[in-house]
């Protein structure tokens, strides 16, 4: 079946740190994957996507690119502000799983002034 | 628009009394998806709806929870008898894709049962 692997957090960085969130999937054919993003006290939000092999999301400063031959999906931010404390989400869709999407347990970023 | 409107914010209830979630969705929007957040589990997806009707609920995790959508823009999420491991965030979703593809989350319900 189709699986979303998250590095674990917290991941604590000082104001205008890189971020790097790993993220690794498994699915059978090509998925879409996705990057969710859940500040404190809301429902996620979508903050960028890819739909095929080498594509690059980017969104609010954040990137991340479809490496097929990994089975990757890295979030990446070259300079994170306070703001960007939220717990982010890597999640695939799969048209072999009904074209649902399926969440990986989430990282929580915490950045300090 | 509003954006997707889940009430109430918080819940306490006590064991074996019925708890009703509600969610409406986005205007327009045709598919409705029902999460739940835990710590020890991450998100779930409980149930989704496409044009009203109940596509998935294999992860509904027992006969107490059941999900309606009486009409296109709203949906109950009810759980009878509530018990304690019940307790986490739910989440409400919709989309107009008919797919996962660019879900709009509610703020979700925080329902603690003692």
């Amino acid at each position: 079946g189709n699986s979303v692997t998250q590095m674990e957090g917290p991941v604590t960085l000082s104001e205008e740190a890189f971020l790097t969130i790993n993220c690794t999937y498994t699915a059978t054919g090509y998925p879409s994957l996705f990057w969710y993003v859940q500040y404190p006290g809301e429902g996620l939000q979508l903050l960028l996507k890819a739909t095929k092999a080498d594509d690059k999301g980017s969104n609010k400063g954040f990137e991340a690119t479809y490496r097929k031959e990994t089975t990757s999906f890295h979030l990446e931010k070259g300079s994170v502000q306070v703001s960007d404390s939220a717990v982010y989400f890597c999640a695939l869709m799969s048209p072999n799983a009904g074209n649902m999407l399926t969440f990986g347990g989430g990282t929580r970023l915490m950045v300090k002034p | 628009d509003a954006g997707v409107i889940q009430s109430p914010r918080h819940e306490v209830t006590e064991m074996g009394q019925e708890v009703t979630l509600r969610c409406k969705l986005i205007s327009g929007h045709n598919s409705l998806f029902w999460y739940r957040q835990t710590m020890m589990r991450g998100l779930e997806l409980l149930i989704y709806f496409n044009n009203n009707v109940p596509i998935d609920d294999s992860g509904m995790p027992e006969d107490r929870f059941s999900a309606k959508m009486p009409n296109a823009s709203f949906s109950t999420l009810k759980i009878q008898p509530s018990e304690p491991r019940d307790s986490a965030v739910y989440f409400c979703a919709s989309s107009f894709t008919g797919t996962g593809e660019k879900l709009f989350f509610g703020s979700g319900t925080q329902l603690s049962v003692l």
